[in-house]
């Protein structure tokens, strides 16, 4: 069964600061999406690494892909209070016939003055 | 907006019975996922349908039945329903059936008295 592990599970930064979330999974992959849910919300699509050592940026958010050590970062820098949300990776458990992703349990993000 | 549209937005209802949860894919979009999301299990993958078929199962209850129609909206039945059932059920669609992201409805919040 494939595990997608997040950590942390909580994080309350600072303005300015910069962190890192780190996404773990257990089986060979090659697809890795990251989203963002706001309290009460849906969830919207962010980030699709699709290779080894994929990376991409979107404001002060960046994410990559490490295949061969099955990690995945989604990095912050200079956070400010708009990144406040729930940030969830998800894994391709893709087969011959049918495809979906599965989730971490997410990352609660606060950014605090 | 993703352009899924779910309904209900809340239903309330009591152990034992049975609900119907409906979303409207994207426009072009053939498959469709439902996902349960609750504090203790996270988001959770029910079942996939591509174009009418059922492509991939997840952690879904035998309790629970889902299917697509010609005009792709997808249904999730619930029955015989337990206090555990309460959730945000949510919709997604996606072009294909592989390697792009999900977009996801506003979901239904079900709660079970």
């Amino acid at each position: 069964e494939l595990k997608v592990e997040q950590n942390p599970l909580f994080l309350s930064m600072q303005e300015g600061k910069n962190y890192t979330i780190y996404c773990n999974y257990s089986t060979t992959s090659d697809r890795l999406y990251w989203y963002r849910q706001d309290p009460g919300k849906s969830l919207e699509s962010l980030f699709v690494l699709l290779s080894n050592g994929a990376v991409k940026q979107e404001g002060r958010l960046m994410a990559s892909l490490d295949t061969k050590a099955r990690l995945s970062t989604l990095h912050i820098t200079a956070a400010v209070h708009d990144l406040s949300a729930t940030y969830f990776c998800a894994v391709d458990i893709g087969s011959n016939s049918g495809y979906a992703l599965n989730f971490g349990k997410g990352t609660s993000l606060l950014v605090t003055p | 907006d993703s352009g899924v549209t779910q309904t209900p937005k809340h239903l309330i209802t009591a152990t034992g019975q049975r609900v119907t949860l409906r979303c409207s894919p994207r426009s072009g979009d053939l498959s469709v996922y439902w996902y349960q999301q609750s504090l203790d299990q996270g988001l959770q993958f029910l079942i996939q349908y591509y174009n009418g078929e059922e492509r991939a199962k997840g952690n879904i209850l035998e309790r629970f039945s889902a299917q697509q129609f010609p005009d792709l909206h997808s249904e999730l039945n619930l029955s015989s329903l337990e206090l555990g059932d309460s959730a945000l059920y949510f919709c997604a669609s996606s072009r294909g059936t592989g390697i792009s992201p999900l977009h996801f409805g506003n979901g239904t919040r079900l709660t079970v008295t």
